[in-house]
């Protein structure tokens, strides 16, 4: 069976202080993963597309890493505006649809 | 500007009355798909359509009807609403998903069922 799991459920971070979010999966066949962030009260905002194990993008405090089990998101020196929940979904070969997990609760504190 | 347009975004509403959440989207995208999201279950989905006239049950169908006239919308129906539909929807879209696109979601629309 498909499934994505998150850890931690919830983080708290200095600002300032770096850190990594994990999104392990199972999946029949991967087609993507990706990572989305998610502010209260609005719908998920895309970052990254990840394809095959050992590839990686950046997008000014985040980067995201990929391989044959997991992903991470690392956060480089975090800032308050980077609190949010990051969401991981994965889409696998077989089938037209995602699987999300259930997100990591990401608060930076000034 | 390029988005995904769910209304309304609160509902209250009883047990047994019928209700329709509307989805639109502006992209000419040929995949939409709605969620619900719960706390600790995250999102999960209800239903996809692949194309016009092309819908296809999701993880968690049981009580949801869809639509796929037209290309730019996918309205949500519930017939006869219960408590445990209580939760956040969302709709969301893509182009052709062979090219692992990612989804362009909507804002969301908060759903009390009493």
């Amino acid at each position: 069976e498909d499934q994505v799991t998150q850890s931690p459920e919830a983080l708290r971070l200095q600002e300032g202080e770096s850190s990594s979010l994990n999104c392990s999966y199972t999946v029949s066949g991967l087609r993507g993963l990706f990572w989305y962030r998610q502010d209260p009260g609005k719908g998920p905002e895309f970052l990254f597309t990840l394809y095959s194990a050992g590839e990686e993008k950046e997008k000014e405090r985040l980067k995201a890493t990929l391989t044959k089990k997991e992903s991470f998101l690392h956060i480089t020196a975090p800032k308050p505006e980077d609190s949010a929940t990051y969401l991981c979904a994965v889409q696998a070969e077989t089938g037209n649809q995602f699987y999300f997990g259930t997100g990591t609760s990401l608060t930076v504190i000034p | 500007e390029a988005q995904v347009t769910q209304n309304p975004r609160y509902l209250i509403t009883v047990t047994g009355k019928k209700l329709t959440v509307t989805c639109s989207q502006n992209m000419n995208h040929e995949y939409m798909s709605w969620y619900r999201q719960d706390p600790g279950l995250g999102l999960r989905q209800i239903y996809y359509s692949m194309n016009v006239e092309v819908t296809d049950k999701g993880d968690v169908p049981e009580g949801y009807k869809v639509s796929r006239k037209e290309k730019r919308n996918f309205p949500l129906i519930l017939e006869s609403p219960s408590p445990n539909q209580t939760s956040l929807y969302f709709c969301a879209s893509s182009p052709l998903l062979e090219y692992n696109s990612p989804l362009h979601f909507g804002n969301g629309t908060r759903l009390t069922v009493t």
